[in-house]
């Protein structure tokens, strides 16, 4: 069976400070990956996804960044944080059917 | 991806079922119909998924209705730990890339009471 792994489980960071949230994904392998974020009281909402190492598309353009250096990997980067990126980040592989979400990093930005 | 209604939140007691609504009313014929909870402060968890049959799986069940305009996930018998957001989301059946992804509502906030 897969299972995600996501660390830290939570961060607090000062605004202007960079960022790396980093995914590993376990029992499968070229999986399709995902970041989402959430805000608090919001919907999940898609950042990135990767066919491939490599290979990145970014759905809604900001100071987020993202790499997949393994097949296996999947980090989430910032240069400089806002206020606004403060949230609930999930890592998500595709499985038959569905998604599977880790655990989620819960970043505060202060 | 068509978009998908749901009421903003229901209750429910314990040991009594649950009708979650859903609909869907512009749904494509390659559309699968999909649901997730998300219990607080945890990822969405995946707990079925069908396209024009009604399922059953150990979690839930999802009725479909003839026309697939609206949908129903049903927990035969509620428990604490059933406590959730639940989002019914439609997707595409082609799961690569962009297309796959899910795109999550606002969900039906699940409270139930002992």
């Amino acid at each position: 069976s897969q299972t995600i792994h996501q660390w830290p489980a939570t961060l607090v960071q000062p605004v202007g400070s960079p960022l790396s949230l980093e995914c590993t994904v376990e029992g499968t392998s070229n999986p399709n990956l995902y970041w989402y974020r959430q805000a608090a009281g919001r919907g999940l909402q898609l950042l990135f996804y990767s066919v491939g190492i490599g290979q990145i598309s970014s759905e809604v353009p900001q100071n987020l960044s993202a790499s997949r250096p393994q097949d296996r990997q999947f980090i989430l980067s910032s240069k400089k944080l806002l206020l606004s990126d403060s949230g609930f980040y999930l890592c998500a592989s595709n499985i038959a059917g569905g998604q599977f979400f880790g655990p989620g990093t819960r970043l505060t930005v202060l | 991806d068509a978009k998908t209604t749901q009421p903003n939140s229901m209750e429910s007691n314990e040991e009594e079922p649950v009708h979650l609504p859903c609909n869907h009313s512009t749904i494509s014929g390659t559309d699968y119909i999909h649901w997730y909870r998300q219990l607080p402060s945890q990822g969405p968890e995946y707990v079925i998924h069908g396209l024009t049959s009604n399922v059953n799986n150990r979690m839930a069940s999802l009725a479909i209705a003839e026309d697939r305009k609206s949908s129903t996930l049903i927990l035969h018998r509620a428990t604490l730990r059933d406590a959730a957001v639940y989002y019914c989301i439609l997707r595409d059946r082609d799961y690569g890339g962009s297309q796959g992804n899910l795109i999550f509502g606002k969900g039906t906030k699940l409270s139930v009471k002992p």
